[in-house]
C-alpha cells in the first residue's frame, strides 16, 4: 500500500534549471496538492487539483506549473529555478471529507 | 492574512505529564479542523479531527477541544511519551470546493524522559 510516492527525494538545482518533481498516489483520490515547507514557517499551497484535468493557484503559485492528465499522478515543474525556491515540498491527496494524506517530501536546493 | 494561527513555536514536557498544544484560528468559515504531526525528513501524517459542531474529540491518548466563540482549539496528550515528540500542525478546512487545508506555523513538542 504505496499511499502517495514522490520523487525525487532530494535534489540539487542551478539557478536558471528547471526540473519537475513527481508524485503519484495510489488510492483513487479525486484532489491532489502541493505544498513546500520553509524552515519555521508552516505548510504553503502552491498548487492543487480537485479531479483529472482540473488544476487552480494556491497561495504561493509563482515559479511553479502543474497539470492532471490523470487521477494519479500530480507532476509539479519549477520553471527557471530560483533561490527562493529552495524549500521541502509535499504532495498529498484526500478524498471527500476525508484527512489529508501526505508524500514524505522532496527537498530541493537551489545553489 | 494568517487563518490559522500556532503561536508557540515549541514545547517541552516532561514524559507522563500532559503535553497542551494550542491553535488560534480567524475565519469563522472552517468546517473541520485537524491536528497532524510531523518527524524530521518524513511527511506530516493525521492524528486527529474535529468537526466545527462538536466541541471535543478523543482517541487514545490525544483529544482535541475546540472553544468556537474564541476561536481556539487545543490538543492535550496524555501522557506523554518521548515517541510524541515531533513538530504539530494544526490546520483548518472547509468541506465541499476545492477542500484546502489551511495550515499553521507548527509547534516543536519535545518530550524528556
Amino acid at each position: 500500500n504505496a499511499g502517495v510516492t514522490q520523487t525525487p527525494k532530494f535534489r540539487i538545482l542551478k539557478i536558471g534549471q528547471s526540473m519537475t518533481l513527481q508524485c503519484t498516489q495510489d488510492m483513487n483520490h479525486n484532489y491532489m496538492y502541493w505544498y513546500r515547507q520553509d524552515p519555521g514557517m508552516g505548510l504553503k499551497l502552491i498548487y492543487y487539483s480537485v479531479g483529472a484535468g482540473i488544476t487552480d493557484k494556491g497561495e504561493v503559485p509563482n515559479g511553479y506549473n502543474v497539470s492532471r492528465s490523470t487521477t494519479e499522478d500530480f507532476p509539479l515543474r519549477l520553471e527557471l529555478a530560483a533561490p527562493s525556491q529552495t524549500s521541502v515540498y509535499f504532495c498529498a491527496s484526500k478524498k471527500l471529507a476525508g484527512e489529508l494524506f501526505f508524500g514524505e517530501g522532496s527537498r530541493l536546493t537551489v545553489l | 492574512d494568517q487563518q490559522v494561527k500556532q503561536n508557540s513555536p515549541s514545547l517541552s514536557v516532561q514524559e507522563g505529564r500532559i503535553s497542551i498544544l494550542n491553535c488560534d484560528y480567524t475565519n469563522s468559515m472552517f468546517d473541520y479542523f485537524l491536528w497532524y504531526k510531523k518527524y524530521p525528513a518524513e511527511g506530516p501524517t493525521f492524528l486527529i479531527s474535529i468537526s466545527s459542531i462538536k466541541d471535543k474529540n478523543e482517541d487514545g491518548r490525544f483529544t482535541v477541544f475546540l472553544n468556537k466563540s474564541a476561536k481556539h482549539l487545543s490538543l492535550h496528550i496524555v501522557p506523554s511519551q518521548p515517541g510524541d515528540s515531533a513538530v504539530y500542525f494544526c490546520a483548518g478546512g472547509t468541506q465541499g470546493g476545492s477542500e484546502k487545508l489551511v495550515f499553521g506555523k507548527g509547534t516543536k513538542l519535545t518530550v524528556n524522559p
